[in-house]
């Protein structure tokens, strides 16, 4: 297995722009999370998905933040309006509940809003 | 609230020596507990995953330990090489999926 892909690996965008992360999960996991990993906070979960339906959301900062998974091999973490703040690397990661929720991470998107 | 504690916050060791990585967390109900490398610029690499019923597991020159009780897990690493350079992160589930990450331990191993 190619383990976690995530898209783009590195996204620059100007304040006010959409920006769309992608991921595809390890296949035939049934759970799918999103971090935020900066400096100052660490690594954050932001939402997390089991059999394709969000469990959580606590974790998104705010309703500019939305994510959603369409299929059981695609998610997609979307910021609308971006700003500078949300700046961090974004992680993908996936696991299946018969191993104990063992999470495998994706390579992560690097995200610069100017 | 469960909180994951990591000390040091850095480690700068010879090539060659055994060491122990440290993980605290404030809640012992925990199900299970999980161990990654980050390499810089990198995303996590598992390590390690102890379940609640375990109190160790081993892969070649890692072993990690789990004491609920003490609210405790220890990495150690034998034989330490420059390859082990990195930020080791322990993260804590407790029950609800929702991992809890520790701030990591940034090793750099000496040649």
């Amino acid at each position: 297995d190619a383990g976690v892909i995530q898209s783009p690996r590195h996204e620059v965008t100007e304040m006010g722009q959409e920006v769309t992360l992608r991921c595809k999960p390890i296949s035939g996991h049934d759970y799918l999370f999103w971090y935020r990993q900066t400096m100052m906070r660490g690594l954050e979960l932001l939402i997390y998905f089991n059999n394709n339906v969000p469990i959580d959301d606590s974790g998104m900062p705010e309703d500019r933040f939305s994510a959603k998974m369409p299929n059981a091999s695609f998610s997609t973490l979307k910021i609308q309006p971006s700003e500078p703040r949300d700046s961090a690397v974004y992680f993908c990661a996936s696991s299946w509940s018969g191993t104990g929720n063992e999470q495998y991470f994706g390579p992560g998107t690097r995200l610069t809003v100017t | 609230k469960q909180e994951v504690t990591q000390i040091p916050a850095a480690l700068s060791v010879p090539e060659g020596e055994n060491l122990v990585l440290n993980c605290s967390f404030t809640d012992s109900a925990i199900y299970n507990l999980q161990w990654f490398r980050q390499d810089p610029g990198k995303g996590l690499t598992s390590l390690l995953l102890i379940q609640s019923s375990q109190r160790e597991q081993t892969s070649g020159r890692l072993n990690a330990s789990l004491d609920k009780s003490s609210g405790r897990s220890t990495l150690y690493i034998a034989a330490s090489q420059p390859g082990d350079s990195a930020t080791y992160l322990c993260a804590v589930d407790s029950g609800t999926y929702k991992y809890i990450f520790g701030t990591g331990t940034r090793l750099k191993v000496l040649a």
